[in-house]
C-alpha cells in the first residue's frame, strides 16, 4: 500500500486549499478513504472519510469542518482529494491520507498552514 | 458525543516492562476501537482494532482488550523492547470519531 499526499502549503485566512492523494497497491475502489489531521490544538483529529461506490459513495464530515471541507475519489485514477474552503487557524496542522474507516494504512502527510 | 479519556498522558519505564494504557469511553461503544503507535515525525501505525484484534505485522507483545460494558479499553505491551518507545493513541468510532489525547512512553 502506498498513499501520497501532495497540495498543502500556506495560506491565509479564508483562502481555499486542495489537497490530493494518491493511492496504489490496494483495489481503491473497493476502499472506504479517510482524511485525519494533526493539530497543535487537538492532537489526531478525524475530518472525514468517503465510502466506496458500490456502498453509496458518500462522505461524512467531523463537526469543525462541516461546510467548509468536502472529500471526493477518482476511482478511475486511484486518487482522493479534500478540497479546503473558508480556512482557519485552528486548521493548521498535517493533513494525513489513509486506507479504510476505521484507518489502517497512512500516508506520510502533508503540511497546511493557516496564518495571516 | 462520545468522549474518550486517555490515560496517562505519559509514563516512564524500563526496556522488559509491562505497560499498560487505557481509554475510557463515556458511554458503551462495543468493540469499536483502535489503538496506534505513532514515532516523531512519522504517521501513526495501526496495531490493534476492533479492541483486541491484533494488525497483521504487529508483535505478539502487543494486545488489546476491553470491559464487557464496552467503556474501557487497555493496551498492553509485555516485554517493552526499545522500537516502542513512542506515542500511543485510541481510536473510538463507534459515533463521531475520536481520538485519545495520546499517550508518551519514554524511557526511564
Amino acid at each position: 500500500v502506498q498513499l501520497v499526499e501532495s497540495g498543502g502549503g500556506f495560506v491565509k485566512p479564508g483562502e481555499s486549499l486542495r489537497l490530493s492523494c494518491a493511492a496504489s497497491g490496494f483495489p481503491f475502489n473497493d476502499a472506504w478513504m479517510t482524511w485525519v489531521r494533526q493539530t497543535p490544538g487537538k492532537g489526531l483529529e478525524w475530518v472525514g472519510h468517503i465510502k466506496k461506490k458500490s456502498d453509496g459513495g458518500a462522505a461524512e464530515y467531523a463537526a469543525p469542518v462541516k461546510g467548509r471541507f468536502s472529500i471526493s475519489r477518482d476511482d478511475s485514477k486511484s486518487s482522493l482529494s479534500l478540497e479546503m474552503s473558508s480556512l482557519r487557524s485552528e486548521d493548521t496542522g498535517v493533513y494525513y491520507c489513509t486506507t479504510h474507516f476505521p484507518p489502517e494504512s497512512w500516508g506520510q502527510g502533508t503540511m497546511v498552514t493557516v496564518s495571516s | 458525543d462520545i468522549q474518550v479519556t486517555q490515560s496517562p498522558s505519559s509514563l516512564s519505564a524500563s526496556v522488559g516492562d509491562r505497560v499498560t494504557i487505557t481509554c475510557r469511553a463515556s458511554q458503551g461503544i462495543r468493540s469499536d476501537l483502535v489503538w496506534y503507535q505513532q514515532k516523531p515525525g512519522k504517521a501513526p501505525r495501526r496495531l490493534i482494532y476492533a479492541a483486541s484484534t491484533l494488525q497483521w505485522g504487529v508483535p505478539s507483545r502487543f494486545s488489546g482488550s476491553g470491559s464487557g460494558s464496552g467503556t474501557e479499553f487497555t493496551l498492553t505491551i509485555s516485554n517493552l523492547q526499545p522500537e516502542d518507545f513512542a506515542t500511543y493513541y485510541c481510536l473510538q468510532h463507534n459515533s463521531s470519531p475520536l481520538f485519545g489525547g495520546g499517550t508518551k512512553v519514554e524511557i526511564k
